[in-house]
């Protein structure tokens, strides 16, 4: 299994700020992804970090304001840019070779 | 894309009881079907999964049956224990390795 952090593991942002949410897998992995979780909800999936090429990002979701970067086969970011109240929720990336392996999770604020 | 549909959104069962949650999916090419198990503050973890070219799976007190034809798979806890309380979420893979995931249910069990 993989082993996937994360970090920030929390923040508080003011609104119309950017954080960018770090996540790092102990293993290669070609495919990295992110969710998103809002309380008491299910997971829904932002973007398909392909290593290499853009990512690949579900409806709803935008580039300009979720840009990822995937700069190697370990190590992935999201930004939440322009942050907004709604943007609150947990962000959590996950990876694997064959099965999906979550990491902790970053809890954001936004006021 | 993939829509899963999970249920029920809730259940209570007594301790010893058995458990069951169902999920329908909507793309027939999907062939991975992973359950997660969610406690409060954690993240999701993987507790057992199917693939397209088996019906059935079991893992001691957790089994998982799938039917293609109807495009539906389900999670089975026997002999449930209060350590099984917890939120629970089913997945389902398409063809791009994106994971889709249920609604979750929210179980609950009585000592």
């Amino acid at each position: 299994s993989a082993v996937i952090s994360q970090k920030p593991s929390r923040d508080i942002c003011q609104r119309g700020t950017s954080l960018t949410i770090q996540c790092q897998v102990d293993s290669q992995v070609t495919m990295m992804f992110w969710y998103r979780q809002q309380p008491g909800q299910s997971l829904t999936l932002i973007a398909t970090a392909n290593q290499g090429s853009e990512a690949t990002y579900e409806s709803g979701f935008v580039i300009d304001k979720f840009p990822i970067s995937r700069p190697n086969l370990t190590f992935s970011t999201l930004t939440v840019s322009n942050m907004s109240p709604e943007d609150s929720s947990i962000y959590l990336c996950s990876a694997g070779a064959n099965e999906q392996f979550f990491g902790p999770g970053t809890r954001l604020t936004v006021l | 894309g993939e829509n899963v549909e999970q249920h029920p959104s809730t259940l209570s069962v007594q301790e010893g009881d058995s458990a069951v949650i169902k999920c329908t999916y909507s793309d027939s090419a999907s062939n991975y079907f992973p359950w997660y198990k969610q406690e409060l503050g954690k993240r999701p973890q993987l507790i057992i999964d199917i693939r397209s070219n088996v019906g059935e799976k079991k893992d001691q007190r957790i089994a998982v049956t799938l039917n293609k034809t109807a495009k539906h798979f389900s999670l089975h806890i026997t002999e449930t224990q209060p350590e099984d309380s917890a939120v629970y979420f089913c997945a389902a893979e398409n063809t791009g390795n994106q994971f889709y995931f249920g609604t979750g249910t929210s179980l609950t069990v009585i000592p």
